[in-house]
């Protein structure tokens, strides 16, 4: 099955830095790489998603970039904000709508 | 997401004991997914259901069960075989073939007493 790992466990920037989160995956089945960012006791909340046929998408200050060939893919915040704070996850799956197999999670704490 | 509710928020059990958590979806969806988030870790997927009446495994679906009897409703049993219960349990649904991704609940927290 899918193995997904994420690195760094926890990371802690200041304010207006820009943050970097890096998953690698081990099915290359795997077509659909989501982000989610989940706050304490609540669900995740999905932030951004790729899929295999593109190598980068952007968001405002959010972007994610795929490498399918080496099977990594990365979230990228720009002008970090404290509110951006959290616990973000990657994920891996065949399809969009499929099961999921997610990475360990990232404490990202932003500092004022 | 309002469209899908995860009841009760906070669970405790007895040791020994079984114990439903709901998860009830009113979106139309036909996949349902039951994940268990352990402190400090990611989702781990227990067990899903693509349509009613059909039900597979994930990847730690020992000591939890499921039934799909209808479309809306996608009740997991943690049972006492399931030696370590405690944890946050996510519920999702989605729609196969779709471009859409999964929505998730808000989740019940289950304690052991």
């Amino acid at each position: 099955g899918e193995n997904v790992e994420q690195h760094p466990s926890t990371l802690s920037v200041q304010e207006g830095d820009s943050a970097v989160i890096k998953c690698t995956y081990s099915d290359s089945a795997s077509n659909y790489f989501p982000w989610y960012k989940q706050e304490l006791g609540k669900r995740p909340q999905l932030i951004i998603d790729i899929r295999s046929n593109v190598g980068e998408k952007k968001d405002q200050r959010i972007a994610v970039t795929l490498n399918k060939t080496a099977k990594h893919f990365s979230l990228h915040i720009t002008e970090t904000q404290p509110e951006d704070s959290a616990v973000y996850f990657c994920a891996a799956s065949e399809t969009s709508y499929g099961k999921l197999t997610f990475g360990q999670g990232t404490i990202l704490t932003v500092h004022p | 997401d309002g469209g899908i509710t995860q009841s009760p928020k906070y669970l405790f059990r007895k040791e020994g004991q079984n114990v439903t958590l709901s998860c009830e979806q009113n979106l139309n969806h036909d996949a349902m997914y039951w994940y268990r988030q352990d402190p400090g870790q990611g989702l781990r997927l227990i067990y899903y259901s693509q349509i009613v009446n059909d039900f597979q495994k994930g990847d730690i679906a020992e000591g939890y069960s499921v039934s799909r009897e209808k479309k809306e409703s996608f009740p997991l049993t943690v049972t006492s075989a399931q030696k370590n219960p405690t944890a946050f349990y996510l519920c999702a649904s989605s729609i196969p073939g779709s471009n859409q991704p999964q929505h998730f609940g808000d989740g019940t927290r289950l304690s052991i007493l």
